[in-house]
């Protein structure tokens, strides 16, 4: 595998279940992204972590849960979701945080919420 | 407030030239991204600004202008799998990685 691989890549669930989105990052890179991305709006970084520990959050709601075990792997975790979530859930990695290195994507999770 | 500002979609011809401008008002500024999305798809690099100027790769070239706060992506002798999704992105002054929301270009034969 190469570059930055997402599974599933395509999750249905109901407002009820739990599910988890799976990112993996073969390029050696010390920090990973989760950005949301809906139809015709900008992308939305939801969460940045930099060596494992999670440098930003920005106000994503607690129904969205991260968790970066190693830097080559990188989780959100997802429970009591709304409609609006809907969205395609895309992964990053890039060199470093807090430069303006290249940011690298996976293809995304295409997530319905039902 | 930050912004980035493209057009929402564009059309062109296979084999001509087209212009995607990009314009951006934001705290500072410390480069520009163009990334391409193919729809399902990841988004990818295609080109990085941060001097003023025109930057040249193959049949892709970006431009940048710092004091008007604009950038174009010229695509030349366009082909049908350039149809995709445009997408700019500023780098403000805290590193923030700003995103417009993309330019969907439509290829016809």
């Amino acid at each position: 595998e190469t570059g930055v691989t997402q599974t599933p890549r395509h999750l249905v669930m109901g407002m009820t279940n739990k599910k988890s989105l799976k990112c993996e990052q073969h390029l050696g890179h010390n920090a990973m992204y989760w950005y949301k991305q809906s139809a015709k709006k900008p992308l939305e970084l939801m969460f940045v972590y930099s060596l494992e520990e999670r440098v930003e959050n920005n106000s994503v709601p607690s129904r969205f849960s991260p968790e970066c075990p190693n830097s080559s792997h990188l989780f959100l975790h997802l429970h009591t979701l709304q409609p609006e979530d809907s969205a395609l859930y895309l992964c990053a990695s890039s060199p470093a945080a807090g430069t303006t290195d290249t940011q690298y994507f996976g293809p995304g999770t295409r997530l319905t919420v039902l | 407030g930050q912004n980035i500002d493209q057009p929402t979609e564009m059309t062109a011809t296979e084999g001509a030239i087209v212009q995607i401008n990009c314009t951006y008002q934001t705290s500072g500024f410390n480069g520009l991204f163009w990334y391409q999305q193919h729809a399902g798809e990841a988004p990818t690099f295609l080109s990085y600004n941060v001097l003023d100027g025109l930057e040249e790769k193959g049949r892709f070239s970006s431009f940048l202008s710092r004091s008007k706060g604009y950038s174009y992506l010229l695509l030349k002798e366009l082909q049908m799998k350039d149809s995709a999704s445009y997408l700019c992105a500023v780098w403000d002054s805290n590193y923030q990685l700003i995103w417009g929301a993309g330019t969907k270009l439509i290829i016809k034969p």
